[in-house]
């Protein structure tokens, strides 16, 4: 069966410092990859999508940038953190074909202070 | 531009039925969504309509598709305590990624 993976579950950053989140899944290959965030009490707004390895769409502009080193690794990451990328940060998979249904993880609590 | 909408807030006691609804714009939508999301967690996939149903049933889900008013509801029979959460609807288009609304949180009252 497939599992996916977020680390860290949660992280408290000052202003300016660096960031970097994981999400790893099991169990597939090939799949597609996505980062979402969720601002409290919000809906989920897709960052970027991966349908392979150094193929990554970028959705919205903003300090945030993703790679996928792996095929089933997808990190996210930033040079310096602002206050408003403080929320909640989902990563979800999915088949390359059929439904395209998305798997989430459990997501990653971001702080920024 | 694609957009999907949600109520934002509903109430049920526990024991009646809840009826989420959502509406989209894309017509040529192919798949449509139900995920549920608890407190600090991710989301997880209920069920899937494909655009040409009109109704699909799994235990105390019911969900029910109006293509011609692109409108989607998910009912939830016999509502728990446990069914308190944010449930949100989704739909895909082609090659686009999914197109998400912004969640129905459901309060489910003792």
């Amino acid at each position: 069966s497939q599992t996916i993976h977020q680390w860290p579950a949660t992280l408290v950053q000052p202003v300016g410092s660096p960031l970097s989140l994981e999400c790893t899944v099991e169990g597939t290959s090939n799949p597609n990859l996505y980062w979402y965030r969720q601002a409290a009490g919000r809906g989920l707004q897709l960052l970027f999508y991966s349908i392979g390895i150094d193929q990554i769409s970028s959705e919205v502009p903003q300090n945030l940038s993703a790679s996928r080193p792996q095929d089933r690794q997808f990190i996210l990451s930033s040079k310096k953190l602002l206050l408003s990328d403080s929320g909640f940060y989902l990563c979800a998979w999915s088949r390359r074909s059929g439904t395209d249904t998305q798997y989430f993880g459990p997501g990653t609590r971001l702080t920024v202070l | 531009g694609e957009d999907v909408e949600q109520s934002l807030f509903l109430s049920v006691r526990e024991g009646d039925s809840s009826v989420i609804n959502c509406t989209y714009t894309d017509s040529s939508s192919t798949y449509l969504y139900w995920y549920k999301q608890e407190p600090g967690a991710g989301l997880q996939l209920l069920t899937y309509i494909f655009s040409n149903m009109d109704m699909k049933q799994d235990q105390r889900l019911t969900v029910l598709l109006n293509k011609k008013d692109k409108h989607l509801s998910l009912r939830i029979a016999d509502t728990q305590t446990g069914d308190s959460a944010i449930y949100f609807c989704a739909e895909k288009e082609g090659r686009r990624a999914l197109t998400f609304g912004s969640g129905t949180r459901l309060q489910v009252q003792p």
